[in-house]
């Protein structure tokens, strides 16, 4: 039973250039969270995602940040014109359900620098 | 808003030797609360946790009780190995919120032989 896929675990860019970050979810996982890690920081919430629907986006940076969750295939983090500042660890968490009983499972995340 | 605040790491200990690692939170209303360890190039896995005020979670020989009084969540073990170290990170998650987790800071257990 595969836990949460992340993929690349590892992503550089240069400033400008865009990055997209996949997450599968665990088989039979409906919900999608991504969390963000700066370094010296915690993770902090992002956006919370359900098979074709943006449920909560209030931690997405308003600007150059989108997500999404296609009925089929992974889970979308996309940056555009990324800067130096976006250079973080992107994890990805996903749950049966959107209930607060649920766990949610973490996969290994994906680094991202920016040079 | 809602905050985690662990005490500063990285932690430094031999093998059985008493773990205590503290998380105080800020919240409006009555959160659930976390802890996940996360081992080098994993993700993170959760721990234990509790939902109500004296709950206390348990796993894996780790404790830690929720104290609504004190708002605080430490996390202890009574005799630690090498296998544990890891990065701990406490969290909550408020029902208001929804299913969004917030975390503290994280700290970095090291265990010596």
């Amino acid at each position: 039973n595969a836990g949460v896929m992340q993929n690349p675990r590892h992503l550089v860019r240069r400033r400008g250039q865009e990055a997209r970050l996949r997450c599968s979810p665990m088989k039979g996982h409906s919900h999608v969270y991504w969390y963000r890690q700066l370094p010296e920081e915690g993770l902090k919430f992002m956006v919370y995602l359900q098979k074709e629907n943006i449920i909560d986006e209030s931690g997405m940076p308003k600007e150059r940040f989108s997500a999404e969750f296609p009925k089929e295939g992974p889970s979308i983090l996309r940056i555009q014109q990324v800067v130096r500042g976006d250079s973080a660890a992107y994890f990805c968490a996903s749950s049966p359900s959107g209930s607060p009983l649920n766990e949610q499972y973490f996969g290994p995340g994906t680094r991202l620098t920016v040079t | 808003g809602d905050s985690v605040t662990q005490m500063e790491g990285p932690v430094t200990l031999s093998e059985e030797a008493f773990l205590t690692i503290n998380c105080t939170y800020t919240a409006t209303g009555y959160p659930s609360l976390f802890w996940y360890v996360q081992y080098p190039g994993e993700g993170l896995q959760l721990l234990l946790k509790a939902t109500k005020a004296d709950d206390k979670g348990s796993n894996k020989g780790f404790e830690a009780t929720y104290r609504k009084e004190t708002t605080s969540f430490h996390l202890e073990k009574g005799s630690v190995q090498v296998s544990d170290s890891a990065v701990y990170f406490c969290a909550l998650r408020e029902e208001t919120s929804g299913s969004r987790l917030t975390f503290g800071e994280g700290t970095q257990l090291t265990v010596n032989p």
